[in-house]
């Protein structure tokens, strides 16, 4: 069973850049059929997909965070990395790492980390 | 505003039946399965059901889904404490390129 673990910076300055990182266990993140991406919650609310990516390099990331979100797969490590940049207070969150199956259904899910934004 | 509209919250006693309503549009329900995850309280979501109506392995068979035209449910039977949680629907959204989750929906075992 896959398992999925995220750390890094769990503060962050305004107008900086968040970096997450999701170690992946129990599977490889280059085995073909599964997306690897991100999604967020943040205080007291509901879901919002972030985005996600294939080993094949083709990405879909939500339009309203398109312009500041990369997700890539560092292969040798076998992580998925998440950098946000321009951060602002709505981007406090817990963010969840996500491998993504088929029937657009995400089957496994990290435990989630805290990214608070604040100077 | 959420892409798929969920009520807020529902409630049910302890063996009773509930059920909890997605609605969306035809840009994706209408044309997409539905994906439903639970999340208890102060943990991580999780899978519940998936491609309108499979249970993934180890899903008791209380839960069952359904989807129709541009809607989707989510039934509980036979109610039991631990099933208080949030609850999301969820597919993906041609109009907007991307995934799309309702907003949430609590549930109270009274």
């Amino acid at each position: 069973q896959v398992q999925l673990q995220e750390s890094g910076s769990g503060l962050v300055k305004p107008s900086q850049t968040l970096s997450l990182t999701c170690a992946v266990s129990g599977g490889s993140i280059s085995s073909g059929g599964y997306s690897w991406g991100w999604i967020r919650q943040p205080p007291g609310k509901g879901l919002e997909w972030i985005g996600y990516t294939y080993h094949s390099g083709t990405s879909f990331y939500n339009p309203s965070l398109k312009s500041r979100v990369i997700i890539s797969l560092v292969r040798p490590k076998n992580q998925v990395s998440l950098n946000l940049s321009s951060v602002t207070a709505a981007d406090t969150a817990v963010y969840y790492c996500v491998r993504g199956a088929d029937w657009y259904r995400f089957d496994s899910w990290g435990q989630g980390i805290l990214a608070m934004v604040s100077s | 505003q959420s892409v798929l509209t969920q009520p807020p919250s529902a409630s049910g006693t302890s063996g009773q039946r509930v059920t909890i309503s997605c609605s969306g549009s035809s840009s994706n329900i209408g044309i997409y399965t539905v994906n439903w995850y639970h999340q208890l309280p102060g943990t991580a979501p999780k899978l519940l059901m998936y491609a309108n109506n499979r249970r993934p392995s180890g899903v008791p068979d209380r839960f069952s889904a359904s989807k129709s035209g541009t809607s989707a449910s989510l039934a509980i039977s036979g109610l039991q404490s631990e099933d208080e949680a949030d609850y999301y629907c969820s597919t993906w959204d041609d109009s907007l390129n991307g995934m799309v989750f309702g907003g949430g929906t609590k549930l109270t075992v009274l």
